[in-house]
């Protein structure tokens, strides 16, 4: 199986706070990554997929990049509704495989 | 606008069985993969299985720790896909989401609310 490495686990930031959170692939898996944010209690929601598009909605303050092993997710200027926990996910190769999660909580 | 709703989570006694619906709603349901994915309490997300589109049969792929005791299934009629829940452990107990798949991407876009399945004695 593919192993997705996030880091940090956790962060504290303020409103206005530009963020940015990084995930590691145990193998190349091309632009095959998306991003998730669930909030507590809530379903999660998908931000961004093949590593850097924007699903229809997501304001964009929220950004991705990388291909290949290392890929990053950037909030420009941190909001209050984004406080919640961040997930990157490969859908290169069965089976589909997540990170542990970054919780970006306010500072 | 496009909904998944599902349901039948409850309280089950190891060994025992389940079936989950996820009712689709504003898509065309034959079209699009879909999958089911698990949070068990505190922790992360964890894929279960896919049922491939109609055009693909629906064929159907799982996470090793559920296959041959999970089976997914869908109903066109009723827009439903279908999560078979057997054999069911301890460690079976989450949170149960639906999820679509974007056409030609593999990426999900939209998710249900979810249903907190409870493997306990």
């Amino acid at each position: 199986d593919i192993q997705m490495t996030q880091s940090p686990p956790s962060l504290s930031a303020s409103v206005g706070d530009r963020v940015t959170i990084t995930c590691r692939a145990s193998q190349d898996i091309s632009n095959y990554l998306a991003w998730l944010q669930q909030k507590p209690g809530k379903a999660p929601k998908s931000l961004i997929y093949a590593a850097s598009s924007l699903q229809s909605g997501v304001p964009s303050r929220f950004s991705g990049s990388g291909s290949g092993t290392d890929f990053t997710l950037t909030i420009s200027s941190l909001q209050p509704e984004d406080f919640a926990t961040y997930y990157c996910q490969q859908y290169y190769r069965y089976p589909l495989t997540f990170g542990g999660g970054t919780k970006v909580e306010i500072k | 606008e496009v909904q998944l709703v599902e349901s039948g989570g409850v309280l089950v006694q190891p060994g025992g069985s389940l079936r989950l619906s996820c009712a689709a709603s504003g898509i065309t349901f034959s079209d699009h993969y879909m999958d089911w994915v698990r949070q068990a309490p505190g922790k992360g997300l964890e894929w279960v299985g896919r049922s491939i589109n109609k055009a693909n049969a629906y064929t159907t792929e799982y996470a090793a720790s559920v296959k041959d005791r999970f089976a997914i299934s869908r109903d066109e009629s009723k827009k439903s896909l279908y999560l078979q829940m057997n054999s069911l452990k301890t460690e079976d107990t989450a949170v149960y989401y639906c999820a679509r798949l974007i056409s030609g991407s593999n990426s999900f876009d939209y998710w249900g609310q979810g249903t907190l399945v409870t493997v306990s004695s």
